[in-house]
């Protein structure tokens, strides 16, 4: 099956600083999810990507769906608190609406 | 408009025991996931309902067992319990018609600890 990996598996950032986070696959993905975890809690779904070189922003997070797809990205600008948390990409399979999700990277914020 | 709920939020069980999990869906969702999340890892795949059959599953061994209601809810049922067994279970429900079938909702999760 489709198989993603995510780097870095923890990020320590500034706040207000910048970060990037990277999901990769060896297989050409059909679509890319990205969910929000934050500690404690449960998975947030956040967007879709299905186009290849598709981007795609929401406030201080830009989505990026690469030419090839087979690899994805999370840029997130000027870090806050609130962005504590794991983000998670994951592979939405039609046939059996099921997600394969990567290993996350958990993103800690230092005031 | 009331989102996905599960009980119990946290069980503790020991080595051998069964479980019973629960989840109602977010409202007007008719289909129901089942996620196994062990500490650090991301969501694993156990299985899916619709139409109260079971229609896709992961790779779990039989132990894992389900079912879904006719309102649509579902239980997730653990036999015979494993140390490493011990995770969050989540629910996640969606739509099998309308514009984004491939949307789910995660509930908050049961945390299941198996000593």
């Amino acid at each position: 099956g489709q198989q993603v990996m995510q780097i870095p598996q923890y990020q320590h950032v500034q706040e207000g600083e910048d970060f990037t986070t990277y999901c990769n696959s060896s297989t050409t993905l059909s679509n890319i999810q990205w969910y929000k975890q934050r500690p404690g809690g449960h998975p947030v779904f956040l967007i879709q990507l299905v186009k290849s070189g598709e981007v795609k922003k929401q406030k201080r997070l830009t989505f990026q769906f690469g030419e090839a797809k087979k690899n994805s990205s999370l840029h997130i600008t000027a870090t806050q608190t609130t962005d504590v948390g794991t983000y998670f990409c994951a592979v939405f399979k039609a046939a059996g609406n099921k997600l394969t999700f990567g290993g996350g990277t958990r993103v800690l914020v230092k005031p | 408009d009331a989102g996905v709920t599960q009980s119990p939020t946290h069980l503790i069980k020991t080595r051998g025991q069964q479980v019973t999990l629960r989840c109602s869906p977010k409202s007007g969702h008719d289909t129901v996931s089942w996620y196994q999340q062990a500490l650090g890892q991301g969501p694993q795949f156990i299985f899916q309902y619709y139409e109260e059959e079971e229609r896709q599953r992961g790779n779990f061994p039989d132990r894992f067992s389900g079912h879904q209601f006719p309102n649509y809810s579902s239980e997730l049922n653990v036999n015979a319990l494993l140390l490493g067994d011990s995770a969050l279970y989540l629910c996640a429900s969606s739509n099998s018609s309308g514009a984004s079938t491939d949307t789910q909702y995660f509930g908050p999760g049961t945390r299941l600890t198996v000593l």
